[in-house]
């Protein structure tokens, strides 16, 4: 089983739309989450982290659920400038050791 | 220059080539990382240096060779390659907290 798996995608959705994606990591000494953003051809940057209350970051919401070692990341009124590879990070707890997911793509259309 | 840099940004080299990949970073943190992204695979973390200290050595293959002569600067040292290590090679920095901020990346072909 992949330590940090995700749905590649692609999702494609029209400008407005809601659209949300999961994650669900392997270890449960998981100890810190975070949601990148990689455009193509660019390098990953971080789009939040993700705390056990849930948060919240404009048109973005991440939730975490440690008993089901489960992550998500719902936007809302979709941007075309949306469109890019998200990627799911999780920290097993060794300083500075992430884990990526593969990411899922995300398209934006008008 | 601000953030982390990288050079060369793109790199074609032969398999008995010896080169460097350069990282710097400009955000005063003390650990930065190497990284492999390979084409349809997720980012594979390849080296962590803390403090200029090796921390963690992901398995890599002994033709990737690291160095980090202080909490600025780290090299990718690359010698006698195979194809299949042609990849996206990112370099990252942090300070105390787990969020890294990487480099533009250097795309590496090896023929």
């Amino acid at each position: 089983r992949k330590e940090v798996e995700q749905d590649p995608g692609p999702f494609n959705v029209p400008e407005g739309a809601t659209v949300a994606f999961n994650c669900t990591y392997s270890n449960s000494a998981s100890q810190s989450f975070f949601w990148y953003r990689q455009d193509c051809r660019k390098e990953p940057k971080l789009l939040m982290s993700v705390y056990s209350s849930g948060n919240e970051d404009g048109r973005f919401t991440a939730q975490l659920n440690r008993a089901s070692q489960y992550i998500s990341l719902l936007i809302r009124d979709s941007k075309l400038s949306d469109s890019a590879t998200y990627l799911c990070v999780v920290n097993i707890g060794s300083y500075g050791k992430l884990t990526f997911g593969q990411g899922t793509i995300l398209t934006v259309h008008p | 220059e601000t953030g982390v840099t990288q050079t060369p940004r793109h790199l074609v080299m032969g398999m008995t080539n010896k080169k460097s990949l350069k990282c710097e970073q400009h955000l005063g943190h003390n650990a930065m990382y190497w990284y492999k992204q390979s084409a349809k695979k997720p980012l594979e973390l390849m080296f962590v240096y803390n403090f200029k200290e090796q921390t963690e050595n992901n398995s890599v293959p002994s033709r990737f060779s690291p160095e980090c002569p202080n909490s600025s600067h780290l090299f990718l040292h690359l010698h006698t390659l195979q194809p299949e290590d042609s990849a996206l090679y990112l370099c990252a920095s942090s300070q105390d907290r787990v969020e890294q901020f990487f480099g533009p990346g250097t795309r590496l072909t090896v023929l």
